[in-house]
């Protein structure tokens, strides 16, 4: 079982709908990240939220739509998006101390495909 | 430009016997490396971590060494068991930055076979 829950696990839209990825985890960890996952390949970050607060946005484009209501929660909104949007999305969370040395611990990702 | 490499996409060995996935890295502001292991439909899950300060972590079957003037880090497993078998992951990232900011390999398939 993992501590990070990750709805819907599938979705299926078409490029002009609006969905969102929820995200939310209870072991008190103040940074939350989405990742893209294309088949074959490792997980790619898109999005670093540090104490509620957006602190990586890495060049995702803007229908990608990242929101953090509070330290449990993380969404990700979606609009308007491309067939090579398809893939695995997976939210991770971790602590965060001044070392840094905290690893993330992964949701099992919703499996997103764009018709 | 591949920060992080895992050479062998794919890794057999028999149960009970040795498994060692290696790992290696370009970046020398890397500080901080990670193995996770990732079945089918499932998330990646953390397995065994070490910092730049150490060159050897272990923690039960898993043991993950660093040797930071090759770049390069390995996990070795022993026993090995039938369960093992995943995609193992090495990830890489400069701590002191905190920025969270994980660089991964394309991953190593394992399988142990009974």
């Amino acid at each position: 079982d993992t501590e990070v829950t990750q709805t819907p696990k599938h979705l299926v839209m078409g490029m002009t709908n609006k969905k969102s990825l929820k995200c939310e985890q209870h072991m008190g960890h103040r940074a939350m990240y989405w990742y893209k996952q294309k088949a074959k390949k490792p997980p790619e970050l898109m999005f670093v939220y540090s104490y509620e607060k957006l602190s990586i946005n890495e060049s995702v484009p803007s229908r990608f739509s990242p929101e953090c209501p509070n330290s449990s929660l993380l969404n990700l909104h979606l609009h308007a998006l491309q067939p090579e949007d398809s893939a695995l999305y997976l939210c991770a969370s971790s602590r965060l101390d001044r070392g840094g040395n905290q690893p993330q611990h992964f949701g099992d990702g919703t499996r997103l495909s764009i018709l | 430009d591949q920060q992080v490499k895992q050479n062998s996409p794919s890794l057999s060995v028999q149960e009970g016997r040795i498994s060692i996935l290696n790992c290696d890295y370009t970046n020398s502001m890397f500080d901080y490396f990670l193995w996770y292991k990732k079945y089918p439909a499932e998330g990646p899950t953390f397995l065994i971590s070490i910092s730049s300060i150490k060159d050897k972590n272990e923690d039960g079957r898993f043991t993950v060494f660093l040797n930071k003037s090759a770049k390069h880090l390995s996990l070795h497993i022993v026993p090995s068991q039938p369960g093992d078998s995943a995609v193992y992951f090495c990830a890489a990232s400069r701590a002191r930055g905190n920025t969270g900011k994980l660089i991964f390999g394309q991953g190593t398939t394992l399988q142990v076979k009974p």
